[in-house]
């Protein structure tokens, strides 16, 4: 069966730092992978999506890379802020675009 | 515009009870879909519809119904409802398709006694 795995533990990191967030995959090809950023009680907000013909893509201090040899896509926050600790979520597209699958998210927690 | 909205905020309600979670979006979009999101097990889809009169099972459809009769409008129907659909439950729509971004809403969150 299709899965998405995330780390389910928190990552604490500093200020200042960049984040590293990993999202793996197993039984897909997909052709988009797509991260969110959920806040506590509200609905997850769109960040960023990566094609599979597409390495990396960035915005402002985003970055996302896309390895589909590795089954695998990491979510880079540079110069992380105590303002960017919410949890991220990874999520893959497939059956002709018409569904969308959700890994568990990873809280980040930045620390002033 | 208000974008995805959903009501009730909050539901509870006994096992055996049905209750219809209302989305309506104000953006034209085609593609609407309901998700409900567990402790631990990510966002799951419930139904989609990629137009309207026209919907169709994502992952976990059992114990719930769907209908499309506007764009505009995507209810949720929960006809008796189980402890074991006490969720949050997110509605989510998009211009053309699952791939693409999707816009969600603030959540239901439902717990059944």
């Amino acid at each position: 069966s299709q899965k998405i795995e995330q780390n389910s533990e928190a990552l604490n990191i500093q200020e200042g730092k960049t984040a590293t967030l990993t999202c793996n995959y197993t039984n897909y090809s997909p052709a988009y992978l797509q991260w969110y950023r959920q806040d506590p009680g509200r609905g997850p907000v769109f960040l960023l999506l990566i094609r599979e013909n597409e390495k990396e893509k960035r915005k402002e201090r985003l970055k996302v890379t896309f390895d589909t040899t590795l089954k695998q896509s990491l979510f880079h926050i540079t110069a992380s802020q105590p303002a960017d600790s919410a949890t991220y979520l990874c999520a893959l597209v497939y059956n002709a675009g018409n569904m969308l699958t959700f890994g568990g998210g990873t809280r980040l927690m930045v620390k002033p | 515009n208000a974008g995805v909205t959903q009501t009730p905020k909050f539901q509870v309600l006994k096992t055996g009870q049905s209750m219809t979670l209302q989305c309506a979006q104000d953006m034209n979009h085609e593609y609407m879909s309901w998700y409900r999101q567990d402790p631990g097990m990510g966002l799951r889809l419930i139904h989609y519809s990629v137009g309207a009169g026209i919907t169709d099972q994502g992952e976990v459809p059992n114990g719930y119904n769907v209908s499309r009769s506007t764009t505009e409008d995507f209810p949720l129907r929960l006809l008796s409802a189980a402890p074991s659909q006490t969720s949050v439950y997110f509605c989510a729509s998009n211009p053309d398709g699952g791939g693409r971004t999707q816009y969600f809403g603030p959540g239901t969150r439902l717990l059944v006694l």
